[in-house]
């Protein structure tokens, strides 16, 4: 399995415009996750699903920020409209159904928004 | 809620000599606790794990760690460090809620000297 894969690795964009990050969790994982780390935070989960549903959005900051998973294997995160303090590494991770399996991460989005 | 501390945040170690790095954590139930490790501009593997069993655990890279529920501590060891081992590193919590909703500490970056 190619893990989790995410994309893109880098986004720079403008204040104002629309980010959308994309995440493929890995094959037969039920449960998928969004962080985000900073310097000054962390690493804060943002949002997590399972079975392709959203369980827990408390983490998720403003309403600027939406997540979806349409199915099993695809999730995006929204940023509309963006602003600079939303420049972070954003990471998404996948785990199976039982209580005792990891969390696999991809390798983040590095978004900056000038 | 859980919570995850780990006081220092740089450390630095001699290229050979032990190392030790501490998390202390919070959760009124079982835990479920996790190292893990971020290379510069990679995502985070998992070093490892404890659920329940034998409170000391193997790791990968030589890595061990040991959970004492009297103290609440889940501190990572390593006998001897090498240079490829410089890193940040990772301690988290879990919820035995099966959904794998990680609390992370903020993080103690690892630096070897020759």
């Amino acid at each position: 399995d190619a893990g989790v894969i995410q994309s893109p690795r880098h986004e720079v964009t403008e204040m104002g415009q629309e980010v959308t990050l994309r995440c493929k969790p890995i094959s037969g994982h039920n449960s998928l996750f969004w962080y985000r780390q900073t310097m000054m935070r962390g690493l804060e989960l943002l949002i997590y699903f399972n079975n392709n549903v959203p369980i827990d959005d408390s983490g998720m900051p403003e309403d600027r920020f939406s997540a979806k998973m349409p199915n099993a294997s695809f999730s995006t995160l929204k940023i509309q409209p963006s602003e600079p303090r939303d420049s972070a590494v954003y990471f998404c991770a996948s785990s199976g159904w039982e209580g005792n399996t990891e969390a696999f991460f991809g390798q983040g989005t590095r978004l900056t928004v000038v | 809620a859980q919570s995850v501390t780990q006081p220092d945040i740089h450390i630095t170690v001699s290229e050979g000599a032990s190392l030790e790095l501490r998390c202390n954590y919070s959760y009124g139930a079982t835990p479920y606790l996790f190292w893990y490790v971020q290379s510069p501009g990679q995502g985070l593997q998992l070093l490892l794990k404890y659920f329940s069993g034998d409170t000391l655990v193997q790791g990968i890279k030589g890595f061990e760690a040991e959970f004492k529920r009297s103290q609440s501590s889940f501190n990572l060891r390593k006998p001897s460090v090498h240079w490829s081992d410089a890193a940040e590193y990772f301690c988290a919590v879990g919820a035995d809620t099966g959904f794998q909703k990680l609390v992370f500490g903020t993080g103690t970056r690892l630096l070897v000297s020759p």
